[in-house]
């Protein structure tokens, strides 16, 4: 099986834009969650889908968002990029219902840079 | 504070060597996963527990609910488990995954 698949892998760009990262889960598993990784903050939760739905958040503002698509590939937003957004974005999908509760599996990542 | 404390925040050892890393929470869990990050930041998932033991090759999790900790154990330690180690716990209510900082293990051959 193929494993979770970020897209893209690097990505730079400029204050006050927004960027759409992607991600596409290992065939079967409909749970997709998204995290941050910052040298400072660390790995942070950022949001998790189940079949569509929006499951879980974490304590991000709204310029972050995301949705998940019928095929349970994920997208995620950012809107209004600031300095800080500067990250390792972090997908992982997991299988049966999904969340914490299972073994996550995570893609490679987009290193995203805001200049 | 911190809800999630990892100890120590870096570690050297030589090949071999028996390894052990902390971690402590403050929030009540109902799960604790360890993750291992090798650079280029690909992360696997490495146990899943919340309770009593597990073990898998050379490495070993424990989790004592009771006292809110956690440690993983490395046995015959080996280059290639440099990595950094990572530590996050679920909430009771199952809806945020909180990490700890890492613990940036290298092993010298």
């Amino acid at each position: 099986k193929a494993g979770v698949t970020q897209t893209p892998r690097y990505l730079i760009k400029t204050r006050g834009q927004q960027v759409t990262l992607s991600c596409s889960p290992i065939s079967g598993h409909r749970s997709v969650s998204w995290y941050q990784q910052t040298p400072g903050q660390g790995l942070q939760f950022l949001f998790e889908y189940f079949s569509e739905t929006q499951r879980n958040k974490g304590n991000f503002p709204g310029r972050f968002s995301g949705r998940q698509f019928s095929n349970s590939r994920s997208e995620m937003n950012v809107s209004t990029l600031e300095l800080g957004d500067s990250a390792l974005y972090l997908c992982a999908s997991s299988p049966g219902t999904g969340g914490f509760y299972n073994e996550q599996f995570f893609g490679p990542g987009t290193r995203l840079t805001v200049l | 504070k911190n809800e999630v404390e990892q100890s120590p925040q870096n570690l050297t050892a030589q090949e071999g060597e028996f390894i052990t890393i902390n971690c402590s929470y403050s929030v009540g869990i109902s799960a604790l996963h360890w993750l291992q990050q090798h650079p280029g930041g690909g992360i696997v998932s490495l146990f899943m527990l919340s309770s009593g033991k597990k073990k898998h090759g050379r490495l070993i999790a424990t989790i004592n609910i009771q006292e809110k900790h956690s440690s993983l154990h490395i046995t015959a330690s080996h280059p290639r488990d440099s990595a950094v180690y990572i530590c996050a716990v679920h909430n009771n209510a199952g809806n945020m995954l909180t990490f700890g900082g890492g613990t940036r293990l290298m092993v010298k051959p």
